[in-house]
């Protein structure tokens, strides 16, 4: 496996179900991000994490639970979510969080019922 | 603020032919990276190009290329020969290296690519 990869790749869930999107790069970075891009806006920030220390909560609800166990892995856990937070979810790493260039993986398209 | 407005929401052009997309942005900070990103249908934000803030020179990689005006506040991307495959998405970002490595994004100009 190479760069950035995310699964599953869709997922289709109610409003009370629990389900977690995975991503992992295989790039050595020390940087990892979640943003959502929902129809017709720009990508929104979610989290960030350096080191596996979580540095940015762009004011996400608590419905949506980051988790980062080592550097390679980054864990978005969903529960409880409404309609409109079906959207494109992108993963994507760098080598820190200083502006490097971020790289992104293929993005797991979420929608709840 | 700290915004990128990409004033084109769709362009065509024919094969190869280059096209233009224009970005500009707005910051007070003196330390800033600006990039472009294609997204395919597919839904892949696929990497293209990075210029920073105090790179004298565009940014070139292979058909390519940032035309940065720093005093205009622009970013524009050129796409040499284009190709079918271009058709796509296409979005400007913005970064700062004191900000987390947030980066903000435009709202994507949509290319067509006509044979």
């Amino acid at each position: 496996e190479t760069g950035v990869t995310q699964t599953p790749r869709h997922l289709v869930m109610g409003m009370t179900n629990k389900k977690s999107l995975k991503c992992e790069q295989h790039l050595g970075h020390n940087a990892m991000y979640w943003y959502k891009q929902s129809a017709k806006k720009p990508l929104e920030l979610m989290f960030v994490y350096n080191f596996k220390e979580q540095t940015e909560n762009n004011s996400v609800p608590s419905r949506f639970s980051p988790e980062c166990p080592n550097s390679s892995h980054l864990f978005l856990h969903l529960h409880t979510l409404q309609p409109e937070d079906s959207a494109l979810y992108l993963c994507a790493s760098s080598q820190e969080s200083r502006g490097d260039t971020q790289y992104f993986g293929p993005g797991t398209r979420l929608t709840v019922l | 603020a700290q915004k990128i407005t990409q004033t084109q929401p769709g362009m065509f052009v024919q094969e190869k032919e280059a096209v233009t997309l224009d970005c500009t942005y707005d910051t007070s900070d003196q330390s800033y990276g600006l990039f472009w990103y294609k997204q395919p249908s597919s839904g892949e934000m696929i990497f293209l190009i990075y210029q920073g803030s105090y790179d004298e020179q565009n940014a070139t990689e292979g058909r390519y290329s940032l035309n940065f005006q720093k005093a205009r506040k622009s970013a524009n991307l050129v796409i040499s020969a284009s190709q079918l495959g271009d058709s796509a998405m296409y979005f400007c970002a913005m970064s700062f290296y004191n900000q987390g490595g947030k980066l903000i994004f435009g709202q994507g100009t949509e290319l067509s690519v006509k044979p």
